[in-house]
């Protein structure tokens, strides 16, 4: 089946730091990512819809200039916390696209990002 | 806007009982995911539905388009069962971004 990594799985780090998130497809193309947050005893909240080769849309309230996104190959999509703070503290979450009509979603297994 | 809304917010059910969420969704949502989130965090999709119902193992997803209304049905629910089970609004369409319920937190007792 379709198999989506993150890397790293969890991450620590100082405040004003800046943090990549990786998201790969490892077994099928996508050119369509999603990123999420997900806060403590939360919902997921979608951030940004990441297209292959193009501008990642992002959700209205989401900063694009803080929540960095560059999807560069079929298989790849990050996202790049710049100048981290303790509210950006959060469980991320990436999803891609497959299956016939592209409408089915494989998440990553998240990253925890904590910011001291 | 579409929206979501899940139901109960919590849920006990013994090992082996039958349990039922409940989700409604506004209009311009035309598929309805389920998707089960592990303690853990990882996230299976379970099921995509946009009309009738659907089963695997002891899982059923049922749907009524006229009512805006969605169920994902457990038989004889397992102690593996345990975590958070999300619908999540979308469209038939290629490439359609989700709208994520509330969530259910299922715990099990033996």
């Amino acid at each position: 089946g379709a198999v989506v990594s993150q890397h790293p799985s969890w991450v620590i780090c100082k405040s004003g730091t800046s943090v990549k998130i990786e998201c790969r497809s490892l077994d099928f193309q996508a050119t369509t990512m999603f990123w999420y947050r997900q806060f403590p005893k939360q919902s997921l909240m979608l951030m940004a819809t990441s297209n292959e080769g193009s501008k990642a849309t992002y959700e209205q309230g989401v900063e694009k200039d803080k929540f960095l996104i560059n999807h560069a190959s079929l298989t790849l999509s990050t996202l790049t916390v710049t100048s981290a703070h303790p509210e950006d503290s959060s469980f991320y979450i990436c999803s891609a696209l497959a299956g016939r009509t592209y409408n089915e979603q494989f998440f990553g297994p998240g990253t925890r990002l904590t910011v001291l | 806007k579409n929206e979501v809304e899940q139901s109960p917010q919590n849920l006990t059910a013994q090992e082996g009982e039958f349990i039922t969420i409940n989700c409604s969704y506004s209009v311009g949502i035309s598929a309805l995911h389920w998707l089960q989130q592990h303690p853990g965090g990882g996230i299976v999709s379970l099921f995509m539905l946009s009309s009738g119902k659907k089963k695997h193992g002891r899982l059923i997803a049922t749907i009524n388009i006229q009512e805006k209304h969605s169920s994902l049905h457990i038989t004889a629910t397992q102690t593996t069962d345990v975590g958070t089970y999300f619908c999540a609004g979308g469209t038939t369409g290629t490439a359609s971004k989700l709208t994520f319920g509330t969530g259910t937190r299922l715990q099990v007792t033996l």
